[in-house]
């Protein structure tokens, strides 16, 4: 079974800080994909990465990067300088690619970012 | 394009009262539609999901079900509102396209009072 664990419930910066969300996975599948979302206040999830088990490769976009590492099962999310316009929760999900619930998505139980002028 | 659609945004409903939620999918045919349920300050709970036309299974027992009626037509509903039914309900569409891709509605907030 597919399980994400976002160990932080929440963490609190101040602007301007580098923050790193955490995300552990368990699956058994061999083909997988990893997901982060943002969720504003507004309720709606703004997709940020997606990421496939055969692709290790870390991933920087503007001041957010990703690092994805199968030897520890994380996929670990940083935001560089961070922004009052960064707080929301951030979800890391999982969707293995051979499941009978075809592909559905696993979420951890998301990470709280309050950051502070 | 593929596109998702879910209403109402907020709804208010009395405890004992009946639900429906409704997501339409477009762009697309014999999608995998989800219900999943965020109860205040939590994560993402699935709670139904669908392979085709009639074809529900449910994760987790509770209050609600769930329908396919149509192709592109999933719906959440409950016979009888319970508080704890309050949540924020999001329905989703996952492809597989050679990489997973996921699309989200953008959700109902159901409070009940």
């Amino acid at each position: 079974a597919q399980k994400v664990t976002q160990a932080q419930t929440e963490i609190s910066v101040v602007e301007k800080e580098d923050v790193t969300l955490d995300c552990v996975y368990e699956t058994r599948d061999t083909t997988y994909y990893l997901f982060w979302y943002k969720q504003p206040p507004s309720g709606e999830l703004v997709f940020l990465i997606r990421r496939n088990s055969f692709d290790e490769q870390n991933e920087i976009s503007g001041r957010y990067s990703w690092n994805f590492q199968k030897s520890t099962s994380s996929f670990n999310f940083t935001i560089t300088a961070s922004q009052v316009v960064d707080s929301a929760v951030y979800f890391c999900a999982l969707s293995e690619a051979h499941n009978n619930a075809g592909n559905m998505l696993t979420f951890g139980g998301g990470t709280r970012l309050m950051v502070k002028p | 394009s593929q596109t998702i659609h879910q209403w109402p945004a907020t709804l208010v409903q009395p405890v004992g009262s009946p639900l429906s939620l409704e997501c339409t999918v477009e762009g697309t045919s014999n999608p995998n539609l989800y219900w999943y349920r965020q109860a205040a300050g939590r994560g993402l709970q699935l709670l139904f999901y669908s392979v085709g036309i009639g074809q529900i299974s449910s994760e987790v027992p509770q209050n609600l079900s769930a329908s396919r009626p149509q192709d592109r037509q999933f719906i959440l509903s409950s016979k009888k509102l319970l508080l704890s039914d309050s949540g924020f309900y999001l329905c989703a569409w996952v492809r597989w396209t050679g990489n997973t891709e996921a699309f989200f509605g953008q959700g109902t907030r159901l409070t009940v009072v």
